[in-house]
């Protein structure tokens, strides 16, 4: 069990337009939901915590404007990428928790901006 | 705030040797997990092994092993008989138990190569 699932694995947009990532627990509820950036050879940077219900809460120097953040259900959390710019570029990772610390990734979404 | 080190960006061993990864923490929390997480050349992150901060015994999962010194803040993580498919980066990972928001903290990564 613990599966996270996200969608797409890999997207190529154009410069100025927007993309949506999507993070699923599929077999549990997850009322909190991280999503993290990585850069090649890099750590994981947390972006922002997604809580159901409410408004995500951002880290510090995360454009908010730019990385929207919809958590909409128990199971579904949505990051979208308004007016990509090539330096968004860079591997998206969401993770769900589920109790009190466990916490389970998805397999990430690569993003590319042309 | 919480922080984690680990001082080793790359290391490499050979297959069925033993490897110790490095990681040391600084937190002024008393109750907390520590985790090492494995990604792969998948890059989906896997998690190995999980370290209750109260409990002194070591954890140990198969080939993987831990050295929880909670004075030092010190957690090392053993792979013994390196196996190919261990090649991925490996993250140490903090989180408390009861802060708001129980958010990871991770380390820097290490970069494993298993040399057959």
């Amino acid at each position: 069990g613990a599966v996270v699932s996200q969608h797409p694995s890999w997207v190529i947009c154009k410069s100025g337009t927007s993309v949506k990532i999507e993070c699923r627990s599929l077999d549990f509820q997850a009322t909190t939901m991280f999503w993290y950036r990585q850069f090649p050879k890099q750590s994981l940077m947390l972006m922002a915590t997604s809580n159901e219900g409410s408004k995500a809460t951002y880290e510090q120097g995360v454009e908010k404007d730019k990385f929207l953040i919809n958590h909409a259900s128990l199971t579904l959390s949505t990051l979208t990428v308004t007016s990509a710019h090539p330096e968004d570029s860079s591997f998206y990772i969401c993770s769900a928790r589920r109790g009190v610390y466990e916490q389970y990734f998805g397999p990430g979404t690569r993003l590319t901006v042309t | 705030a919480q922080t984690v080190t680990q001082s080793q960006p790359e290391m490499s061993v050979q297959e069925a040797e033993t490897v110790t990864l490095s990681c040391t923490y600084d937190t002024s929390e008393n109750n907390y997990y520590l985790f090492w997480y494995k990604q792969p050349p998948s890059r989906q992150m896997i998690l190995v092994i999980r370290q209750e901060a109260y409990k002194q015994q070591n954890a140990t999962e198969n080939r993987f092993s831990v050295n929880f010194q909670k004075a030092a803040k010190s957690f090392s993580l053993k792979i013994s008989d390196s196996q190919l498919g261990d090649t991925a980066m490996y993250f140490c990972a903090f989180i408390p138990l009861y802060n708001a928001g129980n958010m990871l903290t991770f380390g820097g990564g290490t970069r494993l190569m298993v040399k057959p």
